[in-house]
């Protein structure tokens, strides 16, 4: 079966340092990788996915991600954090042909000290 | 382009009533997929529908059911509810073919029912 695990469940950091939120999957084959953010009361916006290829893709927001087969990892990264950047974070996989159906770790949140 | 649409944002039931909550995708989206979020449990999928047919589904009892109509739209209803059913419910769309399907889900920002 398949299982994300995020190792970090909260994670603080002062503005303007670097950030890494840790994402471990277990998969059968090659998945689908994403990230998402969640803001207080808000639905998931896709920060960044990973089919193929390039092993390090960039997303939106400055953030970054990093695919090491194996490691089964798939770390988020930003050199520069932001007090916007204040959320929680979400890893995900999932087949191409998921049906709708992504595997979710269970979050980390992410808090921005001035 | 308007991004997914669900309603009501906030809903408030007793137990044993029912709930319905509707969903409208990204357009030219065909599938469409809901999920609950508790703070204990995560995020996990209940089901999909795609072009008016569930096509996959998750480990929840059958109080939980949904429909997709013609234009995509999408309802999910909630049977005789009790408090464990307290949760933000999301919905997500995608284009829902296979060549052009990413595995890419967009998010609508849920619906937060509570059950008293």
């Amino acid at each position: 079966a398949q299982s994300v695990t995020q190792p970090d469940i909260h994670i603080t950091v002062s503005e303007g340092a670097s950030l890494e939120l840790r994402c471990n999957y277990s998969y059968g084959a090659t998945p689908y990788l994403f990230w998402y953010v969640q803001s207080p009361g808000q639905g998931l916006q896709l920060l960044l996915k990973y089919f193929s290829g390039d092993t390090l893709v960039q997303g939106i927001k400055g953030f970054e991600a990093e695919f090491k087969r194996s490691q089964s990892s798939f770390n988020l990264r930003k050199p520069s954090v932001h007090w916007s950047d204040a959320a929680e974070y979400f890893c995900a996989v999932g087949p191409r042909t998921s049906y709708g159906k992504l595997t979710f770790g269970q979050g980390t949140i992410l808090t921005v000290h001035p | 382009k308007a991004g997914v649409t669900q309603t009501p944002r906030y809903l408030i039931k007793t137990r044993g009533q029912q709930v319905t909550l509707s969903c409208s995708p990204i357009s030219g989206h065909r599938s469409v997929s809901w999920y609950q979020q508790t703070p204990g449990q995560g995020l996990q999928f209940l089901f999909e529908y795609f072009s008016e047919t569930q096509r996959n589904k998750g480990n929840f009892p059958g109080r939980f059911s949904g429909r997709q109509f013609s234009n995509s739209r999408s309802e999910m209803n909630v049977s005789t509810l009790e408090l464990g059913d307290s949760a933000l419910y999301l919905c997500a769309s995608s284009p829902g073919a296979a060549a052009a399907n990413t595995g890419e889900l967009f998010f609508g920002e849920g619906s937060r029912l509570t059950v008293l």
